[in-house]
């Protein structure tokens, strides 16, 4: 039972090149979730996804772009990476995102943008 | 504006007791949670409380009082295991997970 998944699981890029991060999870939960966590912030919600075909933006959606064409995969892409975009990206994922629905990460990808 | 706060690093001894924290101020209040999150791993969940009162589970136990938008975390017979950060998540009326920045503790032999 292979869970979520992530890859890569680092990555080091340079400023300006496009970034993609995949999340692979084996459950069929409808929700999927990408944060991001940097030293001194809470886990600061990307985007979401309830479904396949349907997603919306979180707190810090500026510079990324997701998809979810299958209920598996929800991929984000940093369209031009910024320094500022140097953080470690945790996918997860919930059955339904009702209250009192446990998140289940992503082993996290580390990500350095020079 | 949202708000979690929570101490930033706190140190036990091991077999000790230790209580962390977490006070909130969000658009609404759908429960809390407690993650434990271990240096360079994923957040595992911990507990969830969605009414006032204390909740058990092992070692472990969460507290929450709605009204004073305070909840608290209690590890017993800490163990070096127990070594890692914790995060206090509130989920507001958009049914949002709004994630405080965590505690780090560190257990002292």
């Amino acid at each position: 039972d292979a869970g979520i998944t992530q890859s890569p699981r680092y990555k080091i890029t340079e400023t300006g090149r496009q970034v993609t991060l995949m999340c692979h999870q084996t459950w069929s939960h409808s929700y999927m979730f990408w944060y991001r966590q940097d030293l001194g912030h809470g886990l600061r919600l990307i985007y979401y996804s309830a479904a396949a075909d349907i997603t919306d933006k979180g707190e810090v959606p500026d510079g990324y772009v997701v998809s979810r064409s299958k209920t598996e995969n929800f991929p984000l892409t940093l369209e031009s990476a910024t320094r500022s975009q140097t953080s470690v990206y945790f996918c997860a994922s919930s059955v339904r995102g009702l209250e009192g629905e446990t998140q289940y990460f992503g082993p996290g990808t580390r990500l350095l943008v020079l | 504006g949202q708000n979690i706060d929570q101490p930033t690093e706190m140190t036990a001894t091991e077999g000790a007791i230790v209580q962390i924290n977490c006070t909130y101020q969000t658009s609404g209040f759908n429960g809390l949670f407690w993650y434990q999150q271990h240096a360079g791993e994923a957040p595992t969940f911990l507990s969830y409380n969605v009414l006032d009162g204390l909740e058990e589970k092992g070692r472990f136990s969460s507290f929450l009082s709605r009204s004073k938008g305070y909840s608290y975390l209690l590890l017993k017979e800490l163990q070096m295991k127990d070594s890692a950060s914790y995060l206090c998540a509130v989920t507001d009326s958009n049914y949002q997970l709004i994630w405080g920045a965590g505690t780090k503790l560190i257990i002292k032999p």
